[in-house]
């Protein structure tokens, strides 16, 4: 066990809905970062917040947006829902900074299925 | 540009012996970090192994160790006496900068390894 929680576990909905994920990263981090894993596109980096403020974008999508909060956990929303978000959504925590950890600690993920 | 290279989708190894998963990587950055991770078919990122560009020893986890050649851009995970429980997939991930302080991981494809009784 990581420390990372994940919510759902599972998801299954229809296109064009809009779906939030959470995240509660382990004890201690204040870096949450988002992953996309799917088939095609292999395991992406999406964003990541720290300490409550965005520090880096990846391959994110327009539709996609994420925030964490003052207890430090993060919602990352998917909207307009297409059959290719479909796909394993992971978060990881990490400590960032002097004499940080250097692993990032990654939750179960929650698998999205657009149906 | 594709910046973590793992050339070996799929793999096999007879259980009690070693074998290597190859990985190489392109950066520009004088200080970065490598990582190997294991995800088993239940789906969660298991942290294996980690090497700092500066670490001048190989960095070793139990069974795991990582392979290190910085000249050839090379971090190869080398699993000794395999296990029934190390088929899973592999993967291979370079730390980059994205910020004062901030990081983020970039992953190979993967190698799927399969380990034979």
């Amino acid at each position: 066990d990581s420390g990372v929680t994940q919510t759902p576990k599972h998801l299954i909905t229809a296109t064009g809905q809009r779906v939030t994920l959470r995240c509660s990263p382990r004890s201690g981090d204040l870096s949450v970062y988002w992953y996309q894993q799917s088939l095609d596109q292999g395991l992406q980096f999406l964003i990541q917040y720290y300490n409550g403020e965005e520090r880096a974008k990846g391959n994110i999508l327009e539709r996609f947006s994420a925030q964490q909060f003052p207890d430090l956990h993060s919602e990352l929303n998917l909207s307009s829902l297409e059959l290719g978000d479909s796909a394993l959504y992971f978060c990881a925590s990490s400590r960032v900074g002097v004499g940080a950890d250097n692993e990032q600690f990654f939750g179960p993920g929650t698998r999205l299925t657009v149906l | 540009a594709q910046k973590i290279t793992q050339t070996q989708p799929g793999m096999f190894v007879q259980e009690k012996e070693a074998v290597t998963l190859d990985c190489t990587y392109d950066t520009s950055d004088q200080s970065y970090g490598l990582f190997w991770y294991k995800q088993p078919s239940s789906g969660e990122m298991i942290f294996l192994i980690y090497q700092g560009s500066y670490d001048e020893q190989n960095a070793t986890e139990g069974r795991y160790s990582l392979n290190f050649q910085k000249a050839r851009k090379s971090a190869n995970l080398v699993i000794s006496a395999s296990q029934l429980g190390d088929s899973a997939m592999y993967f291979c991930a370079m730390r980059e900068h994205s910020g004062a302080g901030s990081y983020q991981l970039t992953f190979g494809k993967g190698t799927k390894l399969s380990v034979i009784p």
